[in-house]
């Protein structure tokens, strides 16, 4: 059975500061990956996918992840945060394209210092 | 992207009532919605898939006498938790997604179940 692990239930990052938010996934075939962000009172809005090809992906709002299958990691990381971006994070395994039937991690609840 | 409303965002109800979710998709047509739920801290877990017209298809362990879905139109699909109970509170979130225009799926803003 597929699986998500995010080992960081909180991160606390300056502002301007960089940031990782960790993710390692279990999946028998290639993996479609998924990072999604959500603010409070809102929706998940997707941040980035990975399906094949190049394994450094590059997302909406400065964000970008790197699959890497030997570590069958999926990594979030941004070089500069902004207070904008507190929110909670999820890493997330499809089966698909059209990310039907997500497997999601338990998420990583960012928060931004000034 | 395409916006997916859910409404309503918070619900109390008392324990022994029925409480209904409702998932739209505002400027796309929804061949496709799924329904997850999200206990405190932990992942969100799809409860069930619905297509248009169809019966939805539950995953295990989820009980579909319990957790009602209907996606009676192309717009439309609604939760109905059925003689809520505390343990029923929860986190729930829809997505849906046109399977024709094979596009992602969008997610609504949830819902928090409160059950009393």
């Amino acid at each position: 059975a597929q699986s998500v692990t995010q080992p960081d239930i909180h991160i606390t990052v300056s502002e301007g500061a960089s940031l990782e938010l960790r993710c390692n996934y279990s999946y028998g075939a290639t993996p479609y990956l998924f990072w999604y962000v959500q603010s409070p009172g809102q929706g998940l809005q997707l941040l980035l996918k990975y399906f094949s090809g190049d394994t450094l992906v590059q997302g909406i709002k400065g964000f970008e992840a790197e699959f890497k299958r030997s570590q069958s990691s999926f990594n979030l990381r941004k070089p500069s945060v902004h207070w904008s971006d507190a929110a909670e994070y999820f890493c997330a395994v499809g089966a698909n394209f059209g990310n039907e039937k997500l497997t999601f991690g338990t998420g990583t609840r960012l928060t931004i210092i000034p | 992207g395409a916006v997916v409303s859910q409404h309503p965002s918070r619900v109390i109800c008392k324990s022994g009532t029925s409480v209904k979710i409702e998932c739209r998709s505002l400027d796309f047509q929804a061949t496709t919605m799924f329904w997850y739920r999200q206990f405190p801290k932990q992942s969100l877990m799809l409860m069930a898939t619905s297509n248009e017209g169809s019966k939805a298809t539950y995953e295990q362990g989820v009980e579909k006498d319990k957790f009602l879905i209907n996606h009676a139109s192309l717009t439309l699909s609604t939760l109905t938790v059925t003689s809520a109970h505390p343990e029923d509170s929860s986190f729930y979130i829809c997505s849906a997604r046109d399977a024709r225009q094979n596009t992602e799926a969008f997610f609504g803003q949830g819902t928090r179940l409160t059950v009393v």
